[in-house]
């Protein structure tokens, strides 16, 4: 069965320090993975997408980047966190069939980023 | 810009009665519309979902209904059970890509 892990579940960083947040995928070959954050009184947006190795699709302007060095593996990293960085992170997988929006999206469990 | 809204943060239920979660959007090019379940310190979960050329969706006790003219959904869970606590998340999505715009949520209690 497939599985999606996510850590660290909580981290507490200041403004200006560096961030990673590493998200795997077991289970599964050649998956899609996102990227998203939920703020506070939003819904998920989503931040990055891939549908494979090196390829990243990014949805929102910011000061975050993202990366997948390998196919289950995918890495949310920023260089000077800000404080409007705050917020839950999301990771999630899909099959990525046809119809890609059709394709279930699995999440993980997510980490709240606080930044202070 | 929300394109999708849940204008009612929370909703509590007595069990056995239905719940009804409403969700109202603005981007007419949605095709697609799904639901989501998420539990505390959990993802969210796939629940239901409704092609926009259809008007109802039924899967047991779970029931989406949609409105194009209004451009409004509604989720009908009944009965409610104390396990249908969690939040519910409102998606809509266009098809062949791989953008889902989430509404906000309402976090739905149900008491016994």
């Amino acid at each position: 069965s497939q599985t999606i892990h996510q850590w660290p579940a909580t981290l507490v960083q200041p403004v200006g320090s560096p961030l990673s947040l590493e998200c795997t995928v077991e289970g599964t070959s050649n998956p899609n993975l996102y990227w998203y954050r939920q703020a506070a009184g939003r819904g998920l947006q989503l931040l990055f997408y891939s549908v494979g190795i090196g390829q990243i699709s990014s949805e929102v302007p910011q000061n975050l980047s993202a990366s997948r060095p390998q196919d289950r593996q995918f890495i949310l990293s920023s260089k000077k966190l800000l404080l409007s960085d705050s917020g839950f992170y999301l990771c999630a997988w899909s099959t990525g069939l046809a119809g890609f929006s059709r394709a279930e999206q699995y999440f993980g469990p997510g980490t709240r980023l606080t930044v202070t | 810009d929300q394109q999708v809204k849940q204008n009612s943060p929370s909703l509590s239920v007595q069990e056995g009665r239905i719940s009804i979660l409403n969700c109202d959007y603005t981007n007419s090019m949605f095709d697609y519309f799904l639901w989501y379940k998420k539990y505390p310190a959990e993802g969210p979960t796939f629940l239901i979902s409704i092609s926009s050329i259809k008007d109802k969706n039924e899967d047991g006790r779970f029931t989406v209904f949609l409105n194009k003219s209004a451009k409004h959904l509604s989720l009908h869970i009944v009965p409610s059970q104390p396990g249908d606590s969690a939040v519910y998340f409102c998606i809509g999505t266009f098809y062949n890509t791989d953008k889902l715009i989430f509404g906000t949520g309402t976090r739905l209690q149900v008491f016994p």
